[in-house]
């Protein structure tokens, strides 16, 4: 059984610029939630996604938007970024949208606002 | 909305000794609790979880926890620490309405040999 991936493990952005983040869901999972980790804090809430579409969010800008695929693999977008932006990103799958399944989660991208 | 804290920032544990890590939530409804671990370049890993029933929950890694509703307080036990349970500790709770989990800041184990 794979488990959950990201893509990339590190990235580099000035601001101002736009990124996209990659997640592939643990097999049989079709719910992704993103999370956004600031060095020496808890993971927030951005988003979560529930066979395509958005299935709850937190308090992020309009700027961070997502996609989930057929596939339920996902990807996170963040436009103009700013150097609050950076942080690990974390993405977490679930075998379904339930508040009491369990999450399972990736190593993250550590993504680095100049 | 709902929040968790975490008092302690840093405790340091002698190898074999008991842990018990403080996790404090507010919530207006009944909430549900995880607790998660994270290790150096890795994703967090789900201990155990509360929702209802039997206040004490058993875990992995011999970890268990118990939900006190008059303290809302969902605090984490281990009766004998081993090294390799040295990383960041997260409790957690999540709003069932819009699926937003809120982690506290974490508490980072060190243990001493």
């Amino acid at each position: 059984e794979t488990g959950v991936t990201q893509s990339p493990t590190h990235l580099i952005k000035t601001r101002g610029q736009q990124v996209t983040l990659r997640c592939s869901s643990q097999s049989g999972h079709n719910t992704v939630s993103w999370y956004q980790q600031a060095l020496g804090q808890g993971p927030q809430f951005i988003f979560q996604y529930y066979r395509e579409e958005e299935n709850g969010r937190g308090n992020f800008p309009p700027r961070f938007s997502g996609l989930q695929f057929p596939n339920y693999s996902s990807e996170l977008n963040v436009n103009a970024l700013e150097l609050d932006d950076s942080a690990l990103y974390l993405c977490a799958s679930s075998l379904t949208s339930g508040a009491t399944d369990t999450q399972y989660f990736g190593p993250g991208t550590r993504l680095t606002v100049l | 909305a709902q929040s968790v804290t975490q008092p302690d920032i840093h405790i340091t544990v002698s190898e074999g000794a008991s842990l018990e890590l403080r996790c404090n939530y507010s919530y207006g409804a009944t909430p549900y609790l995880f607790w998660y671990v994270q290790s150096p370049g890795q994703g967090l890993q789900l201990l155990l979880k509360y929702f209802s029933g039997d206040t004490l929950v058993q875990g992995i890694k011999g970890f268990e926890a118990e939900f006190k509703r008059s303290q809302s307080s969902f605090n984490l036990r281990k009766p004998s620490v081993h090294w390799s349970d040295a990383a960041e500790y997260f409790c957690a709770v999540v709003n069932w309405n819009n699926n937003d989990m809120r982690f506290g800041a974490g508490t980072r184990l060190t243990v001493k040999p």
